[in-house]
């Protein structure tokens, strides 16, 4: 079983559309939580932080279940410029703080 | 925006050749990492080190070597390079710990081995 699991989309929504993701994974001592975006060939970029009493920016909001051990991510007023994969990174519970990433969710925004 | 940058961009190599890619950081962070990511795949962490002369290999085996010499310097060699290492290779950098573990990523080296 991956350490980070989502799934792989395609999520192909319309402009304006809300669309969640979901991102389970395995060690319930991992630590920390994040949202990276990555473009068509290029590098990933931070999107978020998660933390457990949640956060939102903008018309990005994140959530963390610790219970259930997933963490989702919501967008609202979908744009085409949302259009990325949108990777789940956590960081376990090893001194070596690496961070361990999910395969990514393909989002594609349909105008 | 992050100030780390990784030379080539792409690189078309034969069989056997000696290859270094270079990665550089000029935000004094004392952690950096080599990532692999094939197309449409998950990143994989095959380098890190978390300071000068400190280097350590990561989950996925790869044949390559890194040095870190100077913080700001995260050089990975391939010493006779196979079409099996074909792929998007990618260097971050962090400075911190836990939630502020943030990595900062370069725009990453394509390497095609014919």
């Amino acid at each position: 079983r991956k350490e980070v699991e989502q799934d792989p989309g395609p999520f192909n929504v319309p402009e304006g559309a809300t669309v969640a993701f979901n991102c389970t994974y395995s060690n319930s001592a991992s630590q920390s939580f994040f949202w990276y975006r990555q473009d068509c060939r290029k590098e990933p970029k931070l999107l978020m932080s998660v933390y457990s009493s949640g956060n939102e920016d903008g018309r990005f909001t994140a959530q963390l279940n610790r219970a259930s051990q997933y963490i989702s991510l919501l967008i609202r007023d979908s744009k085409l410029s949302d259009s990325a994969t949108y990777l789940c990174v956590v960081i376990g519970p090893e001194v070596t703080n690496k961070l361990i990433f999910g395969t990514g969710t393909l989002l594609a925004v349909q105008p | 925006e992050a100030d780390i940058y990784q030379t080539p961009r792409y690189l078309v190599i034969g069989t056997g050749k000696k290859i270094t890619l270079e990665c550089s950081q000029t935000m004094g962070h004392d952690k950096m990492y080599w990532y692999q990511q094939d197309p449409g795949m998950e990143l994989h962490l095959i380098h890190y080190s978390y300071g000068v002369n400190s280097t350590e290999k990561g989950d996925l085996s790869s044949e390559s070597t890194v040095s870190r010499i100077r913080t700001e310097h995260f050089p990975l060699t391939l010493e006779s390079a196979r079409p099996s290492h074909t792929s998007q290779y990618l260097c971050a950098s962090s400075e911190g710990l836990g939630g502020q573990n943030i990595q900062y990523f370069g725009a990453g080296t394509r390497l095609s081995v014919l």
